[in-house]
């Protein structure tokens, strides 16, 4: 597709389920961010991916937390026995190659919007 | 830790008023400064960009400036207009030169 597009748009869970989330990138984009935006905090990484592999899953904020990369494109944000404080928006990125070598330019998607009752 | 601060909003102007978001950020080394906008249902794009001190980024009529005595970065646009209504997030690209760290961003309403 023409941007990155993420699914579900809105998914409401009850505590303790497992959820997931998924990100189709830009075509050809190798580098690929998972961030999160939680009211009043911002935007926080949670995990980087060159091609499948990811150097970086310093942000994943516990073992609850993990997300995958197949082919070079879609990856999937895994969130396992949902709390209150993983409702959240979900953010993916794509960029042609970690933004050290381009121009900075992240490409986002609308994000997931996660509630858990 | 790379850091970025943003003035709290929310921010509500008038059309055609003067537009300062300011921004200031931690970081070692010499850190890449961008600005990104998310409009409303959309997903956040680039605004402009800075890569080293005194660098001024410009777009749509904002502009920054690269301040490394004062590590700022801060956003101005001269007249402001209803469909700048949007949320405004400073980031920067640090010693860890594949990600950016964003600030919390700041959320403009501009009323005709």
């Amino acid at each position: 597709g023409a941007g990155v597009s993420q699914s579900p748009s809105n998914k409401v869970t009850e505590k303790g389920k497992d959820v997931e989330l998924r990100c189709d990138p830009i075509s050809g984009h190798t580098a690929l961010y998972w961030y999160r935006q939680s009211l009043g905090q911002g935007l926080e990484f949670l995990i980087y991916f060159q091609g499948n592999s990811a150097p970086d899953k310093s942000g994943l904020p516990s073992d609850r937390f993990s997300a995958e990369r197949t082919g070079g494109s879609v990856s999937t944000l895994t969130i396992q026995r949902t709390q209150q404080e993983d409702s959240a928006v979900y953010l993916c990125a794509s960029s042609l190659g970690a933004v050290g070598l381009n121009t900075g330019e992240l490409f986002f998607g609308e994000g997931s919007r996660l509630t858990v009752l | 830790g790379d850091s970025v601060t943003q003035m709290e909003g929310p921010v509500t102007l008038s059309e055609e008023a003067f537009l300062t978001i300011n921004c200031t950020y931690t970081a070692t080394g010499y850190p890449s400064l961008f600005w990104y906008v998310q409009y409303p249902g959309e997903g956040l794009q680039l605004l402009l960009k800075a890569t080293k001190a005194d660098d001024k980024g410009s777009n749509k009529g904002f502009e920054a400036t690269y301040r490394k005595e004062t590590t700022s970065f801060h956003l101005e646009k001269g007249s402001v207009q209803v469909s700048d209504s949007a949320v405004y997030f400073c980031a920067l690209r640090g010693g860890s030169n594949y990600k950016l760290t964003f600030g919390k961003g700041t959320l403009l309403t501009v009323n005709p």
